[in-house]
């Protein structure tokens, strides 16, 4: 256990739906990151965000809509997803956005009917 | 832009074996973090190792150690005396140092350890 808790587990939802995932630190952490990882794959770098302010959105469709309502939080919106969104969806964070590893959750494992 | 391969999809070792892992980095900056991360079943991602480029020395973690290869850009993981609680999938990362936005994986090797 690394300190950061995703949920939901798994996620089903069809392609009109909308919901969110939900990432919590409780590490004093400053920077939170949300990651795509999809079979045979790099980890995809979707966001970034330091100290709640956005520092990096890595050309992701708007059907992600991140928020980071404190250093604590951080959540991704989905909405109009494709059956290529499909995917484990992981949240890390990090001290800062400095040399220092970061730490991971266990993921969100979506599927998208 | 910065780019992290991982060329062996799967690999296998005996128990008790060694095994080393492969990782390439394409990258035209001269100092950045390298780390190795394993994710087991659980899907949780757990450091394993990390390097520093400016320093010469390759880094060790108990039964982990790199070989890391600067000029070549080639970082690799070498498990000895690997035991059944290894096996998962390892991924390399590169963390730039000028832009701490970009923290990059590659695609993941898969470790089977037979008994």
């Amino acid at each position: 256990e690394t300190g950061v808790t995703q949920t939901p587990r798994h996620l089903v939802m069809g392609m009109t739906n909308k919901k969110s995932l939900k990432c919590e630190q409780h590490l004093g952490h400053n920077a939170m990151y949300w990651y795509k990882q999809s079979a045979k794959k790099p980890l995809e770098l979707m966001f970034v965000y330091n100290f709640k302010e956005q520092t990096e959105n890595n050309s992701v469709p708007s059907r992600f809509s991140p928020e980071c309502p404190n250093s604590s939080h951080l959540f991704l919106h989905l909405h109009t997803l494709q059956p290529e969104d499909s995917a484990l969806y992981l949240c890390a964070s990090s001290p800062d956005l400095g040399n220092t590893e970061a730490f991971f959750g266990q993921g969100t494992r979506l599927t998208v009917v | 832009a910065q780019t992290v391969t991982q060329s062996q999809p799967e690999m296998s070792v005996q128990e008790a074996e060694t095994v080393t892992l492969s990782c390439t980095y394409d990258t035209s900056e001269s100092d950045y973090y390298l780390f190795w991360y394993k994710q087991p079943p659980s899907r949780q991602m757990i450091l394993v190792i990390r390097q520093e480029a400016y320093k010469q020395q390759n880094a060790t973690e108990n039964r982990f150690s790199v070989n890391f290869q600067k000029a070549a850009k080639s970082f690799s993981l070498k498990i000895s005396d690997s035991q059944l609680g290894d096996a998962a999938m390892y991924f390399c990362a590169y963390r730039s140092q000028y832009n701490f936005n970009k923290f990059y994986f590659g695609s993941g090797t898969k470790l089977n350890v037979k008994p």
